[in-house]
């Protein structure tokens, strides 16, 4: 399965500090993304970042890509209480699966004020 | 408001009686998909479509249907519900772009309970 698997699968910090979750893959992809999830609710798209792309950045979020070792990484900086979800990333590998996105199990991210 | 709405919101039902969740999207986007969450598993795509009348099955299709008559409008069809079908329920909503999956508009949910 392409699935991502997001690294930790739960992250509990205080406000101010930095949090940093990470996603791997099987395949190569077209292109990742990551999506934030409030409790219950639908995700909401952050980032998208393209396989020819190293690093995005997006206000307090950076976003890099590895594609030599099929991995991503979201850094939120000077987290705050609000910044409490689950993040997941999704990627969309082409070719024989074109359409098809495949999402990771989440990190879930608490942040203590 | 750009959106996409499901309906219903909740849903509690018994095994094989049959339900359609309605999803439809007011942006004009080309991609529309279903995932249903589960807990410890994340998203799983059960079906998408590129456009009208093209639908293709995603990682777990088996037990729904899909049709995608009009651009707007992706309902979701579960024939014979069972048990296992119990769980939160999201369309999805993009442009189609260059081949290539673009960021995803989500429905807020849908809970079916099925028993």
């Amino acid at each position: 399965s392409q699935q991502g698997e997001e690294d930790p699968q739960a992250l509990s910090i205080q406000e101010g500090e930095n949090a940093t979750m990470n996603c791997s893959y099987k395949t190569s992809i077209n292109n990742l993304q990551w999506y934030r999830q409030n409790s219950g609710r639908g995700l909401v798209h952050l980032i998208l970042i393209r396989s020819n792309e190293r690093e995005k950045h997006s206000g307090r979020l950076r976003v890099t890509l590895d594609t030599s070792k099929k991995s991503s990484s979201l850094l939120i900086t000077a987290s705050r209480a609000a910044d409490t979800a689950s993040y997941f990333c999704a990627t969309d590998a082409g070719g024989s699966t074109l359409g098809r996105l495949y999402f990771g199990r989440g990190t879930q991210l608490t942040v203590w004020p | 408001e750009a959106q996409v709405t499901q309906n219903p919101r909740y849903l509690i039902t018994v095994t094989g009686k049959k339900l359609t969740v309605t999803c439809s999207q007011n942006m004009n986007h080309e991609y529309m998909s279903w995932y249903r969450q589960d807990p410890g598993l994340g998203l799983r795509q059960i079906y998408y479509s590129m456009n009208v009348e093209v639908t293709d099955k995603g990682d777990v299709p088996e037990g729904y249907k899909v049709s995608r008559k009009e651009k707007r409008n992706f309902p979701l069809i579960l024939e014979s519900p069972s048990p296992n079908q119990t769980s939160l329920y999201f369309c999805a909503s993009s442009f189609w772009t260059g081949g290539r999956n673009q960021p995803q508009h989500f429905g807020d949910g849908t809970r079916l309970s099925i028993l």
